[in-house]
């Protein structure tokens, strides 16, 4: 599969912004996932890029530079209920989202 | 509201059973997908289909088989299960390309005794 990185752990404190990155392999790019999984459920969409830059939506931002091939999730005042695993997956043509190892996130008081 | 929905949410086995664990989503969803996911692997893709009968490899499908008869059913075999097969599967579908999202059911923690 396809080579996507991204942190494995983070830590934040509430009210605070948090940035989680994401890098990919450009050979066969169509788009780029994230999800947010809190422990023992699905994961839930939370948003896709297709094009170049900042897709924003309430507290939650993802970027994308595909020439780059890098993605950035970004998390505004952090509340407790954000402590989740973010997975961020790469979208090709021809194949199913391929997902990187997923960064946990851990927001404390 | 959208359902993708997993037959067990827990199920232990022994090795050399043969196991299946099954999918069912109500959206009418053209792609359906099997994933497992470890602690520290993250999620792989182990088959995925696009129609009815059809079938895909994905990155680890050793020791694992699919079946899809019908549109909204979408199951995964495994021949004979081994304690390196335990793991939690998740099952996801979508319609339409590669830019529509993936729902996901609940997931089915499997241990191979």
């Amino acid at each position: 599969g396809q080579n996507i990185d991204q942190p494995t752990e983070m830590t934040a404190t509430e009210g605070a912004i948090v940035q989680i990155n994401c890098t990919y392999q450009t050979s066969g790019f169509n788009g780029l996932f994230w999800y947010q999984q809190h422990a023992g459920e699905a994961p839930t969409f939370l948003s896709y890029n297709v094009l170049d830059g900042l897709e924003e939506k309430g507290r939650f931002s993802s970027f994308l530079s595909r020439s780059k091939g890098y993605s950035y999730l970004l998390l505004k005042e952090l509340q407790m209920k954000d402590s989740a695993s973010y997975l961020c997956a790469q979208s090709q043509a021809g194949t199913a989202l391929i997902f990187g190892k997923g960064t946990t996130l851990s927001v404390s008081s | 509201d959208v359902k993708v929905t997993q037959s067990s949410r827990y199920l232990v086995k022994r090795t050399g059973e043969k196991v299946f664990l099954e999918c069912v989503q109500d959206m009418d969803h053209e792609n359906m997908f099997w994933y497992r996911q470890d602690p520290g692997l993250g999620l792989r893709l182990i088959y995925f289909s696009y129609d009815v009968k059809m079938k895909e490899k994905g990155d680890i499908p050793e020791g694992y088989s699919v079946s899809r008869e019908k549109k909204e059913r979408f199951s995964l075999i495994l021949e004979s299960a081994s304690t390196n097969q335990t793991s939690m599967y998740l099952c996801a579908s979508s319609s339409g390309g590669e830019d529509t999202e993936a729902f996901f059911g609940q997931g089915t923690r499997l241990t191979v005794v």
